[in-house]
């Protein structure tokens, strides 16, 4: 059975902390993806990774960082956490020629 | 680029069909996705279609691609109390990393 896993579901952080949300794959898959859900806007690509250490800016990059060490991994960093990136995260993972996207169960944060 | 464009709300009666519509903007699309997302939960590939065909049916779903206006159709026959989700169109371009999403469509079925 194919899982994305993200390391929390539910977080409450203090504005200007730095927050580490972190997601495991086990279908070694080479691409893997970070958005985030916010009512009537759908998802939204914050950061993709198509290799081990590459990264690529999604439609909304600003306020986050990425890192992927390990192929299995995927981490999404929030250097300095404010109120305005209170959301649900979203991980992903695709194979380069797969027609799916296998998602985690998303982790809820609220900034406060 | 690319955008995805879905109504928010649909309303339906148990054992009635839903249409969900979806419009997107790039020509080039390969792919196109239904995802399902149940409350609490990640998203779930419900089908796609393959941007050269017209028509995919798969149990009760129903899927029409009309690519001359860019619109995309999910239909839920029978419509069931388990069909209550968020459904979000997607589709796939600008090479294979890129999927657009659209704001998702919720489905609420009433008994």
């Amino acid at each position: 059975d194919v899982k994305v896993t993200q390391s929390s579901r539910y977080l409450v952080k203090r504005t200007g902390e730095k927050v580490f949300l972190e997601c495991v794959q086990d279908m070694d898959h080479e691409n893997m993806f970070w958005y985030r859900q916010d009512p009537g806007l759908g998802l939204r690509l914050i950061y993709f990774s198509y290799d081990v250490k590459m990264k690529e800016k999604g439609d909304i990059p600003e306020g986050y960082s990425v890192s992927r060490e390990k192929k299995e991994r995927f981490s999404l960093i929030l250097e300095s956490a404010s109120t305005n990136q209170t959301s649900m995260y979203l991980c992903a993972s695709s194979s380069p020629m797969g027609t799916e996207a296998f998602f985690g169960q998303g982790t809820r944060l609220t900034v406060v | 680029g690319e955008d995805v464009e879905q109504s928010l709300f649909l309303s339906v009666r148990e054992g009635d069909s839903s249409v969900i519509n979806c419009t997107y903007t790039d020509s080039s699309s390969t792919y196109l996705y239904w995802y399902k997302q149940e409350p609490g939960a990640g998203l779930q590939l419900l089908t796609y279609i393959f941007s050269n065909m017209d028509m995919k049916q798969d149990q009760r779903l129903t899927v029409l691609l009309n690519k001359k206006d860019k619109h995309l159709s999910l239909r839920i026959a029978d419509t069931q109390t388990g069909d209550s989700a968020i459904y979000f169109c997607a589709e796939h371009s600008g090479g294979y990393q890129k999927v657009t999403f659209g704001t998702g469509t919720k489905l609420q079925v009433i008994p």
